[in-house]
């Protein structure tokens, strides 16, 4: 079945700093994948997404690149501010799986002033 | 996107009761939506998928006489956990699909049976 891994968190970065956080996935089909956000005692907030391979997805400053060769979506950020804090997950949707999502265990991100 | 609103966004009640949860489309015709289930830091683990007039579809081993969900209109679906226990306790979140890979999702409902 579809599967998404995503790195174990907690994250705690100084703010500017540099963020990656590396998802890879497996899944049959051609699926699309996606970074959501939630901030604390919230629902979760589509933050970008990239459909087909090679794809970049962006937003507010975060980007992620579809790979197909090594099944990745890592999310960077140049630049992380207190305001980003937040548990991230990866995800993906399958047309093979009657278009559910498949969740990573989430990283929460600590940005620090 | 889509505008997806849940009510209530917590609740608190006695074991053995039920409760409903509401999760709204304001702004969108929703024939599919979804139902989670999120454990305190972790992942989401979908729960059921609401049909517009017909049944839900269960995942594996999500009990349907438990989490009994109704999808009467385009923009309202139902969650109702019935005889509710405090291992019922959980953050509950809807979403609604707007096309093949897009979903909205509600803000949440935090539910806790004592």
């Amino acid at each position: 079945g579809d599967s998404v891994t995503q790195m174990e968190g907690p994250v705690t970065l100084s703010e500017e700093a540099f963020l990656t956080i590396n998802c890879t996935y497996t899944a049959t089909g051609y699926p699309s994948l996606f970074w959501y956000v939630q901030y604390p005692g919230e629902g979760l907030q589509l933050l970008l997404k990239a459909t087909k391979a090679d794809d970049k997805g962006s937003n507010k400053g975060f980007e992620a690149t579809y790979r197909k060769e090594t099944t990745s979506f890592h999310l960077e950020k140049g630049s992380v501010q207190v305001s980003d804090s937040a548990v991230y997950f990866c995800a993906l949707t399958s047309n093979t799986n009657a278009g559910k999502s498949t969740f990573g265990d989430g990283t929460t991100l600590t940005v620090k002033p | 996107g889509a505008v997806v609103s849940q009510h209530p966004s917590w609740v608190i009640c006695k074991s053995g009761t039920s409760v409903k949860i509401e999760c709204r489309s304001l702004d969108f015709q929703a024939t599919t939506m979804f139902w989670y289930r999120q454990f305190p830091k972790q992942s989401l683990m979908l729960m059921a998928t609401s049909n517009e007039g017909s049944k839900a579809t269960y995942e594996q081993g999500v009990e349907k006489d438990k989490f009994l969900i109704n999808h009467a209109s385009l923009t309202l679906s139902t969650l109702t956990v019935t005889s509710a226990h405090p291992e019922d306790s959980s953050f509950y979140i809807c979403s609604v699909r707007t096309g093949p890979e897009t979903q909205y999702f509600g803000p949440g409902t935090r539910l806790l049976v004592l």
